[in-house]
């Protein structure tokens, strides 16, 4: 089975701090995601990264970075948190090539900026 | 740009009935389509694909079909039991692009 855990299943933090999250998959996937769900507006890419030190921009980078120095590892940053980044945040992974690539998420951190 | 949508109002529905959720869409058509499970609080979690040129998969008491005219995928739950319970999302996969457009979900509630 595949699975992708995330460091934090929930998460407080105050404004203008750093926050690391982080994700890691274990069946060797090429593709992984960044979202952020919020209630009305359904999931929405952040990031992604189809290889090692390879990313991309999804639909909401603005405030976001992210790090991908090893396959299966993938770390969302908030350089300087913002009440407004308060979400759940959602990784995922999925193989490589091909139209056919389901993606399997994490459980999801909930994050709380004060 | 592509839009996708789901109902936004929960379906409520009494056990044993069939739950039928939509899925439409705008623009391009996708090359192929998926539906997902997702409960409170937790990761979305893959149930069924279906091609561009399939009109219809089944998997258990799940059934997925797909009218690339209409440009819409239906989503039905036969003899539906209180576990299936959920949000049902789905999700657009195109040509040349590993990424997924999803749909804001549309929730489920059975009743006993």
């Amino acid at each position: 089975d595949v699975k992708v855990t995330q460091s934090s299943r929930y998460l407080v933090k105050r404004t203008g701090e750093k926050v690391f999250l982080e994700c890691v998959q274990d069946m060797d996937h090429e593709n992984m995601f960044w979202y952020r769900q919020d209630p009305g507006l359904g999931l929405r890419l952040i990031y992604f990264s189809y290889d090692v030190k390879m990313k991309e921009k999804g639909d909401i980078p603005e405030g976001y970075s992210v790090s991908r120095e090893k396959k299966e590892r993938f770390s969302l940053i908030l350089e300087s948190a913002s009440t407004n980044q308060t979400s759940m945040y959602l990784c995922a992974s999925s193989g490589a090539s091909g139209y056919t690539d389901t993606q399997y998420f994490g459980p999801g951190t909930r994050l709380t900026v004060l | 740009s592509q839009k996708i949508e789901q109902n936004s109002e929960a379906l409520n529905i009494q056990e044993g009935k069939t739950a039928t959720l939509t899925c439409n869409y705008t623009n391009y058509s996708p090359a192929y389509l998926q539906w997902y499970r997702q409960d409170p609080g937790r990761g979305p979690v893959f149930l069924l694909l279906i091609r561009e040129n399939e009109k219809e998969k089944r998997k258990e008491r799940l059934k997925v079909t797909f009218d690339t005219t209409l440009k819409q995928s239906l989503f039905h739950i036969t003899a539906s039991q209180p576990a299936d319970s959920a949000t049902y999302l789905c999700a657009l996969a195109f040509y040349g692009n590993n990424r997924l457009a999803f749909g804001k979900g549309n929730q489920v509630v059975v009743i006993p």
